[in-house]
């Protein structure tokens, strides 16, 4: 079975520095795709970035990055800049590729963001 | 373009009550799913359809849980009878076959029994 795990239960920051949440994945698939989602106090989940396991290049989106270590089943998220509406819980996840495929998310990653 | 919309956004009910929470996909996916998330057991997936067929509903608690599909783009999940322990934030998040995989989340439902 598939399972995500951040190690990282909170993380802190400082305003206008730069952060890295840790994700790893266990999985025998090779075709999957991975996903950092947002979710604010407000609790909706937002999409962050997403990664296919067969592109090489780390997606980038903006202040956010990944660096994407498929031999290694590591994905870290890296904000750039960091900014005080980045405060939220971030969750990894992990959906195989096909239809039945759901997504498997990590307990996640509270960060706080000082000013 | 409209996203996954979930109703109602705040539900207080009490203990026996039934309670009904709907999702409306976004237009053209065909994949649904129902999350419930609680500080204890974090985000748990329910149940989820691919083509209005549900697929996996291994995670649907017991009997007094139950999801349906009446149509392409809607569907209802339905708690009867609610307890306290089903208290919780309830998401529906939709995706579409063979594209970007990506599975977006609606607003979510939370539901308070008391």
């Amino acid at each position: 079975a598939q399972t995500v795990t951040q190690s990282q239960p909170e993380m802190s920051v400082q305003e206008a520095e730069t952060v890295t949440l840790s994700c790893t994945y266990d999985t025998s698939e090779s075709d999957y795709y991975l996903f950092w989602y947002k979710q604010p106090p407000s609790r909706q989940m937002i999409l962050v970035i997403r990664q296919e396991a067969y592109k090489q290049q780390n997606a980038t989106e903006n202040r956010f990055s990944v660096n994407f270590q498929k031999a290694a089943k590591s994905f870290s998220l890296k904000i750039s800049d960091s900014q005080l509406g980045d405060a939220a819980m971030y969750f990894c996840a992990y959906r195989k590729s096909g239809s039945q495929g759901n997504l498997i998310f990590g307990k996640g990653t509270k960060l706080s963001v000082k000013p | 373009d409209a996203g996954v919309i979930q109703s109602p956004r705040h539900e207080v009910t009490e203990m026996g009550q039934e309670v009904t929470l709907r999702c409306k996909l976004i237009s053209g996916h065909n994949s649904l799913f129902w999350y419930r998330q609680t500080m204890m057991r974090g985000l748990e997936l329910l149940i989820y359809f691919n083509n209005n067929v549900p697929i996996d509903d291994s995670g649907m608690p017991e009997d007094r849980f139950s999801a349906k599909m009446p149509n392409a783009s809607f569907s209802t999940l339905k708690i009867q009878p609610s307890e306290p322990r089903d208290s919780a934030v309830y998401f529906c998040a939709s995706s579409i076959t063979g594209t970007s995989w990506t599975i977006y989340f609606g607003e979510g439902s939370w539901l308070t029994v008391v």
